[in-house]
C-alpha cells in the first residue's frame, strides 16, 4: 500500500483536460510544498514534470499544471495529446523520507 | 547534458550481496543530493535511499534499512548502493536519480536503470 493515494486509472479524449489527484496526510502533502509529479512511458525512466507543487522544469509543456489544497495535490493536463498516454506518479517529503503515490495510468481515447 | 549510468545489476541468490554503481556526468556532482529509487516489474515507484550533497544527511526506506548502504565518491563522480541480505522482494529496476537541489527531495534527472533479480 502506497503512502500517497492516486486513482489507478483515468482517461480522456484528445483535446480534453483531465485531473489526477494525489491524497496524502498532514505529515507529507499537507505539511510542505515538496510535491512533485513524474511521467513514465512504458519501458522508459520517469521524467519530472512538476515540482514544488506547481513549478514546471524547463522544457515541460505548459499543458501540465500542478496545484494543492490541504492534503491533496492535483495534476491537470489540458489539451490531451496521444503522447500524454503514460503512467503518472506523485511524490512528497515526509520526515526525512520520500513517499510516492501508487501511480495513475492515463489512457487517451 | 546530465547523464546517469547505472551498473552492477544482475541475478543474485537470496541472502547474497550486490553493489550498484552510478556514473554521473554533465553537472557538478559535488553540489547535488542523489537518490536511489526502485520499481518492481509491473509495479510502482519506491524510494530506496538518499544522500545529501556533502554526505552529511542520509536516509533509507524502512524496507531496506540495516541492509542497504548508500555512498558517493566525489573524485569518481559516482553514487553507490551496497545491498546486503537480499530478498526476493528486492527484485526491481533500480534508478539512480539526481536531485534538483543540494539536500532536497525533487527527483530531477533519472538514469535508465539497472535490473536486480533476486531468485534461487
Amino acid at each position: 500500500q502506497s503512502a500517497l493515494t492516486q486513482p489507478a486509472s483515468v482517461s480522456g479524449s484528445l483535446g480534453q483536460s483531465i485531473t489526477i489527484s494525489c491524497t496524502g496526510s498532514s505529515s507529507d502533502v499537507g505539511a510542505n510544498n515538496y510535491v512533485s509529479w513524474y511521467q513514465q512511458h512504458p519501458g522508459k525512466a520517469p521524467k519530472l514534470i512538476i515540482y514544488d507543487v506547481s513549478n514546471r522544469p524547463s522544457g515541460v509543456s505548459h499543458r501540465f499544471a500542478g496545484s494543492k489544497s490541504g492534503n491533496t495535490a492535483s495534476l491537470t493536463i489540458s489539451g490531451l495529446q496521444g503522447e500524454d498516454e503514460a503512467d503518472y506518479y506523485c511524490n512528497s517529503y515526509r520526515l526525512n523520507t520520500v513517499v510516492f503515490g501508487g501511480g495513475t495510468k492515463l489512457a487517451v481515447l | 547534458e546530465v547523464q546517469l549510468v547505472e551498473s552492477g545489476g544482475g541475478l543474485v541468490q537470496p541472502g547474497r550481496s550486490l553493489r550498484l554503481s552510478c556514473a554521473a556526468s554533465g553537472f557538478n556532482f559535488d553540489d547535488y543530493a542523489m537518490h536511489w529509487v526502485r520499481q518492481p516489474p509491473g509495479k510502482g515507484l519506491e524510494w530506496v535511499s538518499s544522500i545529501s550533497w556533502n554526505s552529511g544527511s542520509i536516509g533509507y526506506a524502512d524496507s531496506v534499512k540495516g541492509r542497504f548502504t548508500i555512498s558517493r565518491d566525489y573524485a569518481k563522480k559516482s553514487l553507490y548502493l551496497q545491498m546486503n541480505s537480499l530478498r526476493t522482494e528486492d527484485t526491481a529496476m533500480y534508478y539512480c536519480v539526481k536531485d534538483i537541489d543540494s539536500s532536497g527531495y525533487v527527483l530531477q534527472y533519472w538514469g535508465q536503470g539497472t535490473l536486480v533479480t533476486v531468485s534461487s
